[in-house]
């Protein structure tokens, strides 16, 4: 089944203690993204890759990091966790870039940092 | 930055009723989808429209894409409780650009 892997899916948290959302698709797509989503403000790109080894910032990239090392795989990086950072965030996919490809979502990870 | 607004950000209505909901903005967009997420899982797309003017069907639910490429807007007939959920729009603003701008979005409950 074709689908983009997240974990994990709920995380409760420190503020500081650094921690990885990993996002894993089995679709062969060069184009990932990281989303976070809050209330009111719908969904914001912070990271997204092209292909391996190619990453750019979205639009609130501040406080992560992400690699692509491998083209399957997109992991998201909070070095040092902030409150501001609580949201439900989402990994995508899609087959190339271009805004016609349709973005395949995960079912998203609950973050939420005390 | 482009920004999308969704119009209303929440509707309840009664199972059978006709509704629409709007995604405008003041950017031209080459594209625009349609996404549907439901509780604990993430967007799922419904359609994309790529003509200025053009008219998608799905079923019951009918996607328009404005002759300025500036807005759309999504029309469901005879709403179930299945359509119940969070409706989101997104915008491809210029060809080989990757970056989609999300709107908003519209949280949508059909009472039975």
């Amino acid at each position: 089944e074709a689908q983009v892997t997240q974990n994990p899916r709920y995380l409760i948290t420190v503020t500081g203690k650094k921690l990885t959302v990993t996002c894993s698709q089995n679709m062969n797509h060069e184009y990932m993204s990281w989303y976070r989503q809050d209330p009111g403000l719908g969904l914001r790109q912070i990271y997204y890759s092209m292909n391996v080894e190619v990453t750019d910032k979205g639009d609130v990239p501040e406080g992560y990091k992400v690699s692509r090392k491998e083209k399957r795989n997109f992991p998201l990086i909070l070095e040092s966790p902030s409150p501001n950072q609580t949201s439900l965030y989402f990994c995508a996919s899609s087959l190339s870039v271009g805004g016609a490809w349709p973005q395949h979502f995960g079912d998203g990870t609950r973050l939420s940092i005390l | 930055t482009q920004l999308l607004e969704q119009s209303p950000q929440f509707l309840s209505i009664q199972e059978g009723e006709n509704l629409t909901v709007y995604c405008n903005s003041s950017s031209v967009f080459s594209s625009l989808q349609w996404y549907r997420q439901e509780p604990g899982e993430g967007p799922v797309l419904l359609v994309t429209v790529v003509t200025g003017g053009e008219v998608k069907k799905l079923k019951r639910l009918t996607f328009q894409f404005g002759d300025a490429r500036k807005d759309s807007s999504l029309h469901i007939t005879a709403a179930q409780p299945g359509d119940t959920g969070l409706y989101l729009c997104a915008g491809a603003p210029y060809f080989g650009n990757e970056k989609l701008t999300f709107g908003t979005g519209t949280r949508l409950t059909i009472i039975p």
